[in-house]
C-alpha cells in the first residue's frame, strides 16, 4: 500500500539547497505529510511535518502543493551531513507508512 | 534520542530459540511501535501499542507477539526465530494518534538468526 512516491535517489552539491520531491496524491483531507530521515543504519529522524500550509523549521522547509497531491523537503544549504535516505511520509493517525525513500548524497 | 532505549542492540540466535528484545522509554508516551527495516522495503510496522495491555497489529506481524505491561515497556517476542526474521528491529513512541504528532525513533536492534 504506497501512500507515497519518492525519486529512489539524488545529488545535491555542497552548500546548495536540496529540494526533495514526494507525491501523495491518495492523501485524504486529515492526513498530515510527514519527513523523517535516516543515516547509515540510525533510527530515523523527525525532520518536520504538515498538513496544508508551508512549514519551517530549524532544519527544514516543507512545501504542500495546494491540491495536497504532492510535497517537496527543501534543505537550504545542504551539508555532507546531510547524506541520508530521507522518507516521505502520510499518517493516517495510528500509523506511519514508510516508504523505501530518496537517498540523498551531498557532494563536496 | 528522545528518551528510547532499544535493547540489545546486537543479537545473534538460532533457528527456533525464542527471543524478546526491549524497547524503553522515559517519555510516558502513550503509543509505542515495533518496526522492521529490511533492504529495498523501508520501514515496516509489526506491532503497535496504545496503552498498557492494548495493543493492535501492523503489515508484518505473523510470527511475532508483543506485550506491555507498564507504560514504559514494550516488548517484541519472537517464538521461534526464523531466518526471515534477520532484520534490524525499531522501536518508535508517539505522545498521542493525532495526526498532528510526530513520532521518535530509537536507534534499532540488529538481529541475526542462524
Amino acid at each position: 500500500d504506497a501512500k507515497t512516491t519518492q525519486p529512489p535517489s539524488m545529488d545535491c552539491a555542497e552548500g546548495r539547497a536540496a529540494n526533495l520531491p514526494c507525491n501523495h496524491s491518495t492523501i485524504s483531507g486529515n492526513e498530515y505529510v510527514y519527513w523523517y530521515r535516516q543515516i547509515h543504519s540510525q533510527g530515523p529522524q523527525y525532520i518536520i511535518h504538515g498538513l496544508k500550509n508551508n512549514e519551517t523549521n530549524e532544519m527544514a522547509s516543507l512545501i504542500i502543493t495546494e491540491d495536497r497531491k504532492s510535497s517537496t523537503l527543501i534543505l537550504p544549504h545542504a551539508t555532507l551531513r546531510d547524506t541520508a535516505v530521507y522518507y516521505c511520509i502520510v499518517t493516517t493517525g495510528n500509523q506511519f507508512y514508510f516508504g523505501t525513500g530518496t537517498s540523498l548524497t551531498v557532494i563536496p | 534520542d528522545a528518551g528510547i532505549t532499544q535493547s540489545p542492540r546486537h543479537k545473534v540466535t538460532e533457528t527456533g530459540t525464542p527471543v524478546t528484545l526491549r524497547c524503553h522509554q522515559t517519555e510516558n508516551h502513550r503509543y509505542m511501535y515495533w518496526y522492521r527495516q529490511d533492504p529495498g522495503h523501508g520501514l515496516r510496522l509489526i506491532h503497535y501499542s496504545y496503552g498498557v495491555k492494548d495493543t493492535d497489529k501492523g503489515e508484518v506481524s505473523d510470527g511475532y507477539s508483543v506485550s506491555r505491561s507498564k507504560t514504559e515497556d514494550f516488548l517484541l517476542t519472537l517464538e521461534s526465530a526464523t531466518s526471515s526474521q534477520t532484520s534490524v528491529y525499531f522501536c518508535a513512541i508517539r505522545l498521542d494518534r493525532s495526526m498532528n504528532t510526530e513520532a521518535f525513533f530509537g536507534q534499532g536492534t540488529r538481529l541475526t538468526v542462524v
